[in-house]
């Protein structure tokens, strides 16, 4: 059962960067068939794509956050990684990494990353 | 790029049978829409996808047969039928635009459903 876990700092100041790494196990993540990418969910509101990442190295970035985006890949640690520079208040959120084809059918648990000085 | 829109709050007696609806904005008439359940305190869960013909591919694991899906013009439907405490969720919509050098994937802003 493919598995994938989030891990990171919950707490970031602002102006810095956030930074977080998603784990997969129990499958490949050099499948051809998926991308991998990261959600995220403020406080009492709805879902925000972030972004994607082929396992070759291709990204597609939400528009509204393209400037401050980037997500990269380690296939040989199974790894995919997000940052997010210049954060403010508003970027406080659940942050989830995902598998994606068209839908987004696995999702890791979640992990609160919350911007404060 | 689609915009789609979701009613904020539906709710069904226990036992009755809700419809949620999500809508995509004009010109948007054939893209496809996944479901997502969103237990509360939980990480969202794949529901299933929905064209204009229906439900395209397969469930998300586990997904009761009581979950069926519809589509007709710029709307599609997500029924729950003899609904249970355990469906009390916020159900949300998605949907991918674009291939090869872009893609981008949006969301509507979800519906918490309440079982009375």
């Amino acid at each position: 059962q493919l598995q994938l876990q989030e891990s990171g700092p919950g707490l970031v100041k602002p102006s810095e960067t956030l930074s977080l790494t998603c784990t997969v196990s129990g499958g490949s993540i050099r499948s051809s068939s998926y991308y991998w990418g990261w959600i995220r969910q403020p406080p009492g509101e709805g879902l925000e794509w972030i972004g994607s990442i082929y396992y070759s190295g291709s990204t597609y970035y939400n528009p509204s956050l393209k400037s401050r985006v980037t997500i990269s890949v380690d296939t040989s640690k199974k790894q995919f990684s997000l940052k997010l520079s210049s954060v403010t208040a508003a970027d406080t959120a659940v942050y989830y990494c995902a598998r994606m084809s068209r839908e987004v059918d696995y999702w890791g648990q979640g992990t609160l990353v919350t911007v404060s000085s | 790029q689609p915009v789609l829109t979701q009613p904020p709050s539906a709710s069904a007696s226990l036992g009755a049978s809700v419809t949620l609806t999500c809508t995509l904005s004009s010109g948007y008439s054939n893209y496809k829409v996944d479901w997502y359940q969103q237990r509360p305190g939980k990480g969202p869960r794949f529901v299933m996808r929905v064209g204009t013909g229906g439900i395209v591919g397969s469930k998300g694991d586990g997904i009761p047969d009581r979950f069926t899906v519809l589509g007709s013009g710029l709307n599609r439907f997500l029924t729950i039928k003899n609904i249970q405490e355990e469906d009390e969720s916020d159900y949300h919509c998605g949907t991918d635009h674009g291939t090869g050098s872009s893609f981008v994937y949006v969301f509507g802003g979800g519906t918490k459903v309440t079982v009375l």
